[in-house]
This record gives structure tokens, sequence and C-alpha cells, in this order.
């Protein structure tokens, strides 16, 4: 089955840029999607198809994928960056999750 | 405006039954496929199942497969989750998500329901 691993933390100081990475087999052969997800609320799709960005997502959010990495940029990141983000994979009958990555606006 | 809500999330004891709902708006329903996604506290996102726009294709996680079951009625634009046999790490936030396909999670995400396993 699928794995993603991304780092648990991430901290950064305002208006620098923050790069959270996702490791798997999977990427490599699979698009990889990215959520955003701030203390009780749901998630928010940032990233889809690796570097997609839906309506009304900021453009200092870019993603890029290489490998078996896949790569969420945030640019000159804001206070309001601040929140756990997740990867996001798929197989031919599954979805899988990264663990997660908090992300501290320093 | 895409909005979905989802119902049914009480204090259930172990080994009892539920039936989540999820009520959406806002789009053609019978067009996407659907996703129930989990959280346990303080955990990470867990996916644990899809359903087509029409209910033809179904996947489960391993963790829930032959005690959940994914169900959709396009006329009354509502999907189900029915949960057999719960177990106390079945406690968790349950999601429901709009997928524009079966390896999109989903695009647009309700604000959950708190479903709690415990004697």
């Amino acid at each position: 089955s699928i794995e993603l691993t991304q780092p648990p933390s991430v901290s950064v100081s305002p208006g620098q840029t923050a790069k959270i990475t996702c490791s798997g087999d999977a990427v490599s052969d699979q698009f990889t999607y990215w959520y955003q997800q701030k203390p009780g609320q749901a998630p928010l799709l940032v990233m889809y198809k690796d570097k997609e960005r839906p309506a009304g997502i900021s453009e200092r959010f870019s993603g890029s994928s290489s490998g078996t990495t896949a790569t969420l940029t945030i640019s000159g990141v804001l206070a309001e960056d601040e929140a756990d983000y997740y990867c996001q994979s798929a197989d031919t009958s599954s979805i899988v999750f990264g663990g997660g990555s908090t992300l501290t606006v320093l | 405006e895409v909005q979905l809500v989802e119902s049914g999330g009480v204090l259930v004891q172990p080994g009892g039954s539920l039936r989540l709902s999820c009520t959406a708006s806002g789009f053609i329903f019978s067009v996407y496929g659907m996703t129930w996604v989990r959280q346990a506290p303080g955990k990470g996102l867990e996916w644990i199942s899809y359903i087509s726009s029409r209910g033809l294709t179904i996947y489960y996680a391993d963790s829930v497969k032959g005690r959940f079951t994914i169900s959709r009625d396009n006329a009354a634009d509502s999907l189900y989750l029915q949960m057999n046999t719960l177990r106390d790490d079945d406690t968790a936030v349950y999601y429901c998500a709009r997928s524009e396909s079966e390896r999109l999670a989903g695009d647009h995400w309700g604000q959950g329901t708190l479903v709690t396993v415990s004697s």
C-alpha cells in the first residue's frame, strides 16, 4: 500500500518561503494533492495534480513534483498560513494521506 | 456555493451502529463522486471510503471494510455512511467531501460530525 512521508513540522519567519515535502513511491507515478487545515476547520484543497491551484487560492502557493518527492511551496509566508498541511495520493482503489506537517510562522 | 452538511454524529457504545448523512447543495450532486474522511482527536486525516457518481464504484479503507457501508441517494442529494460494529478507535470527526475523481479526496468539504465510541 501507498505510504507518504511528511516532516512533522516546518518553521519559517514571516515573509520567508516555506517548503513542505511529501515523499513516497506513489509520488513518481500519481498526482499529489495538498490540503491546508486550520484548528477547528475542515481541510481546504490548496493544490491539485501536483501544481494546479484551485480558484481562490493565493498565488503564493505553488506545487512541484520530482521523482518520489512532491513539494508545496508557500512564498512570502503570512501569519494566516500557519496550519497543518497534508499531502494526498492514490492508487487504483484507495486514497492515502501523508501524516501532516505543522507550519509554524515564527 | 458548494455546501456539504454532515449529521448523525453522537456518542455510541462499542459494538453499536450509527448512520451518518451528508446533504449537498450548490452543485449537481449526481455527477460527482463523494468521499468520507475521518480525523481522530489530535491525529491526521484518514480516508475511509469513496463512491462514484452513480454508486457503481465503491472503495473502502482496510480499517473499515466489512463494517462500514457507503451509499448515496442522488434524488435527495445525500450521501450516507452506515457504521456497524463500532470500536473505540472509530472515534473521530467524520467529513464528507466532493470528489472530482476517485484519486482526489475532496475539492470541497463539509464541517464534519463527531462520532464518539465509548462505554
